[in-house]
């Protein structure tokens, strides 16, 4: 077993709700970072928390937010959904000192 | 902006033989390049990598090139199976630990 874990597995929202993900990083690690993938796409960078700061944001909007605890798991909220947010949201963890990242299962987030 | 460019999209080979799948990036402070294997419904998993100071790396079937200067990373597989088959997506990591994937290669394998 990969050690990062996440939940919910599978989510309906409507559009214009609030959403949280959560994701659990394995352990000894100390980044997580969040993607978004769209069907048949790769995974887009959406933001990197490293000992609970913000470090690093991809190409989404402020809506698009998230956090970091002392344990290392991680939260991503989006507010105002949207249909286009509609996607796999994965997370994935590493030690900073490291190079590997190891993905959890995603979160199927559909919005109708 | 950084980006990074695979290809190609798809690949079908027979059982047996040989595949090549190609991802070009253009952040030349990129120092770390992992490909993953994903198949439907579930996670990415690496399968290799290979950092900025190597240019070759090889793991029983499957080998990653590196070409810095030409800022081209190959993944190499031989041997194929049938279970080799799934989406493969090269990524490349900048200095900030920001991962840019590529747009990911339907790999089929024929029995």
């Amino acid at each position: 077993e990969t050690g990062v874990t996440q939940s919910p597995t599978h989510l309906i929202k409507t559009r214009g709700q609030q959403v949280t993900l959560r994701c659990s990083s394995q352990s000894g690690h100390n980044t997580v970072s969040w993607y978004q993938q769209a069907l048949g796409q790769g995974p887009q960078f959406i933001f990197q928390y490293y000992r609970e700061e913000e470090n690093g944001r991809g190409n989404f909007p402020p809506r698009f937010s998230g956090l970091q605890f002392p344990n290392y798991s991680s939260e991503l909220n989006v507010n105002a959904l949207e249909l286009d947010d509609s996607a796999l949201y994965l997370c994935a963890s590493s030690l900073a000192s490291s190079s590997g990242y190891t993905f959890g299962s995603g979160t199927r987030l559909t919005v109708v | 902006g950084e980006n990074v460019e695979q290809h190609p999209s798809t690949l079908s080979v027979q059982e047996g033989d040989s595949a090549v799948i190609k991802c070009t990036y253009s952040d030349s402070a990129s120092n770390y390049f992992p490909w993953y294997k994903q198949e439907l419904g579930k996670r990415p998993q690496l399968i290799i990598d290979i950092r900025s100071n190597v240019g070759e790396k090889k793991d029983q079937r499957i080998a990653v090139t590196l070409n810095k200067t030409a800022k081209h990373f190959s993944l190499h597989i031989t041997e194929t199976q049938p279970e080799d088959s799934a989406v493969y997506f090269c990524a490349a990591r900048n200095q900030g630990g920001k991962l840019i994937f590529g747009q990911g290669t339907e790999l089929s394998v024929k029995p």
